[in-house]
């Protein structure tokens, strides 16, 4: 079936430095992409999303790519912090799949002092 | 804001006895919320949508007889784990869709259950 998936499983930076998790996806359909940050026993929390009508989406130190050339999604996270440490899981949606989300399967972001 | 709450965070129960887990919408109306379990270092796994008003709309391999799932008003969904197994232990989250044309899923902060 259809499903979208992580390059990288786990990534660790230092304190300061830029982030980038990436994400595959492998239905062209979809047209609505979100990230989402999972603390250790907490729910996802919302970050940032973006329409399948743009390729790029800012917010407050993260940005969101989208490649729909090579279904491809990422995120950036700037300046990254102790406090970005968690697991992130990209999710898609399709346009008439009842509003379910199809989720990556995490990355998990380490950030060294 | 969209923050959603759940009760209780966590539950001890013994086996066969039946825990029922709430969802609220506190500062939105909610006409879909999505009930999903978590096991560890895995990704999340959807496991009803709840419309307000209807029945549930369950996936492939989830036991509507198992996991009653009730969406009375428009800011509250309820998962009762009926006679519940050791199996069945596991984190719960549910997420509820804010409406007016958009698709993000808020989520809350997750029940643990525990089946003795």
């Amino acid at each position: 079936g259809e499903s979208v998936g992580l390059h990288l499983p786990t990534l660790s930076v230092q304190e300061g430095d830029n982030s980038i998790i990436n994400c595959a996806y492998s239905n062209s359909a979809s047209d609505y992409f979100i990230w989402y940050k999972q603390e250790s026993g907490k729910g996802p929390q919302f970050i940032i999303d973006i329409r399948s009508n743009m390729d790029k989406r800012q917010g407050q130190r993260v940005t969101v790519l989208l490649n729909k050339t090579v279904k491809h999604l990422s995120l950036q996270i700037a300046a990254t912090q102790p406090g970005d440490s968690a697991v992130y899981f990209c999710a898609e949606n399709t346009a008439g799949n009842n509003r379910k989300l199809i989720w990556g399967l995490g990355t998990s972001l380490a950030v060294n002092p | 804001g969209a923050v959603v709450s759940q009760h209780p965070s966590w539950v001890i129960c013994k086996s066969g006895t039946s825990v029922k887990i709430e969802c609220r919408s506190l500062d939105f109306q909610a006409t879909t919320m999505f009930w999903y379990r978590q096991f560890p270092k895995q990704s999340l796994m959807l496991m009803a949508t709840s419309n307000e008003g209807s029945k549930a709309t369950y996936e492939q391999g989830v036991e509507k007889d198992k996991f009653l799932i009730n969406h009375a008003s428009l800011t509250l969904s309820t998962l009762t784990v009926t006679s519940a197994h050791p199996e069945d232990s596991s984190f719960y989250i549910c997420s509820a869709i804010k409406g007016g044309g958009t698709d993000t899923q808020y989520f809350g902060p997750g029940t643990r259950l525990t089946v003795l």
